[in-house]
């Protein structure tokens, strides 16, 4: 099956540095990648659908200049965290739609958890 | 608003039968998947309805009632790495998916 890989798997910065988080698909091409976090216990939250070569499409209440996202091309998207806080820490998902899918399932990167001391 | 309901947790034994429900109110539907969620894992595909009926797949079963918005996940001869929570998502009319809270399942000898 399709294959997406994450990078760091868990990072630990201080307060007001910016960390960023590598979401790659191995075996196919991804227009189309998505920004997930994720709080203890909680259900997956949507923060951006990141489209290669244009800018990204952000969530409601998720800042733009603070989640910044970059899907240089068809197998990679980066967010970087910039002056992160404590409030940030959290559980990072990426995931991919495969093209020849259907847009039926996504998948997932192993995700990046981020604690901000 | 949009909204997915699925119990919080759920207890069963091994090799029982587990039934997890979830019902949903989203504006359109294109489709509900199960995921699977170990913890500090990523969530894994389990399985993907979008028709009325019982969409078997090994020990896991799916079902899906549009008219009710409803679904439920089963799971047969469970075993401890089922251990997992259980989640649930609908893609409404822009084909966005919307997430329930997830079901932690656990499981005990």
């Amino acid at each position: 099956g399709a294959v997406v890989s994450q990078h760091p798997s868990r990072v630990i910065c201080k307060s007001g540095t910016s960390v960023k988080i590598e979401c790659r698909s191995l075996d196919f091409q991804a227009t189309t990648m998505f920004w997930y976090r994720q709080f203890p216990k909680k259900s997956l939250m949507l923060m951006a659908t990141s489209n290669e070569g244009s800018k990204a499409t952000y969530e409601q209440g998720v800042e733009k200049d603070k989640f910044l996202i970059n899907h240089a091309s068809l197998t990679l998207s980066t967010l970087t965290v910039t002056s992160a806080h404590p409030e940030d820490s959290s559980f990072y998902i990426c995931s991919a739609t495969p093209p020849t899918s259907g847009q039926l399932k996504q998948y997932f990167g192993p995700g990046t958890r981020l604690t901000v001391t | 608003g949009q909204n997915i309901d699925q119990p919080t947790e759920m207890t069963a034994t091994e090799g029982a039968i587990v039934q997890i429900n979830c019902t949903y109110q989203t504006s359109g539907f294109n489709g509900l998947f199960w995921y699977q969620q170990h913890a500090g894992e990523a969530p894994t595909f389990l399985s993907y309805n979008v028709l009325d009926g019982l969409e078997e797949k090994g020990r896991f079963s799916s079902f899906l009632s549009r008219s009710k918005g409803y679904s439920y996940l089963l799971l047969k001869e469970l075993q401890m790495k089922d251990s997992a929570s259980y989640l649930c998502a609908v893609k409404d009319s822009n084909y966005q998916l919307i997430w329930g809270a997830g079901t932690k399942l656990i499981i005990k000898p």
